[in-house]
């Protein structure tokens, strides 16, 4: 049973544009959420992580948005640059269990 | 970067045979992790450790013990590797609870 669902497994999007990224999750115990990139043979890297006391939160050009009632989040790139390229994947945690659980990925490409 | 050394980088062994990997930190952080990545299904969580001796089972840990002893190494271990089991393993080390996970350069192992 897939507790982190990221239903599109790829994404292109043109320089300059904004991309959008979306994660779903089925437990509601689930109250802290991050967003990992990853390049080929390299391990993820963190890139921005959101509480469920906040329903958003921004670092330079990525911004995630939470909404708890639909158990959805979404990371956005504005503006997407072809460095961005890489797969992102989104991770839960519930407090108290020390277990994050990351999602399938999504693999971004950024056209020139 | 945070200090996370993986090894071994590379391994190729056979069906049957025993395998450590072994991941250490310069961090002095609590909690320790191993990932395993695979096409279509993301990262997977296959044992956690949160503190020296103590450690716990993720979503995919048939097949696989851990241990930790000091609070530096968390060994993965496969009793008798399988095809399965190829597969791109990730350690994680974190301070603590809803904190960020930060991720090794990954092994990659192959069992034919």
């Amino acid at each position: 049973d897939q507790q982190v669902k990221q239903n599109s497994p790829s994404l292109s999007v043109q320089e300059g544009r904004i991309s959008i990224l979306n994660c779903d999750y089925t437990n509601s115990m689930f109250d802290y959420f991050l967003w990992y990139k990853k390049y080929p043979a390299e391990g993820p890297t963190f890139l921005i992580s959101i509480s469920s006391i906040k329903d958003k939160n921004e670092d330079g050009r990525f911004t995630v948005f939470l909404n708890k009632s639909a158990k959805h989040l979404s990371l956005h790139i504005v503006p997407s640059q072809p460095g961005d390229s890489a797969v992102y994947f989104c991770a839960a945690s519930a407090t108290g269990t020390y277990k994050y659980i990351f999602g399938t990925g999504t693999r971004l490409k950024v056209l020139a | 970067d945070a200090g996370i050394t993986q090894s071994p980088r590379h391994k190729v062994t056979e069906t049957g045979t025993p395998v450590t990997l072994r991941c250490h930190q310069t961090e002095n952080h609590r909690y320790m992790y191993w990932y395993r990545q695979d096409p279509g299904h993301g990262l997977r969580l296959i044992h956690y450790s949160y503190g020296v001796k103590d450690t716990d089972k993720g979503e995919v840990s048939d097949g696989y013990s851990v241990s930790r002893s000091k609070t530096e190494d968390f060994l993965l271990t496969l009793e008798s590797a399988t095809s399965s089991q190829t597969s791109v393993y990730f350690c994680a080390i974190s301070k603590g609870d809803n904190e960020k996970l930060f991720f090794g350069s990954g092994t990659q192992l192959s069992v034919l």
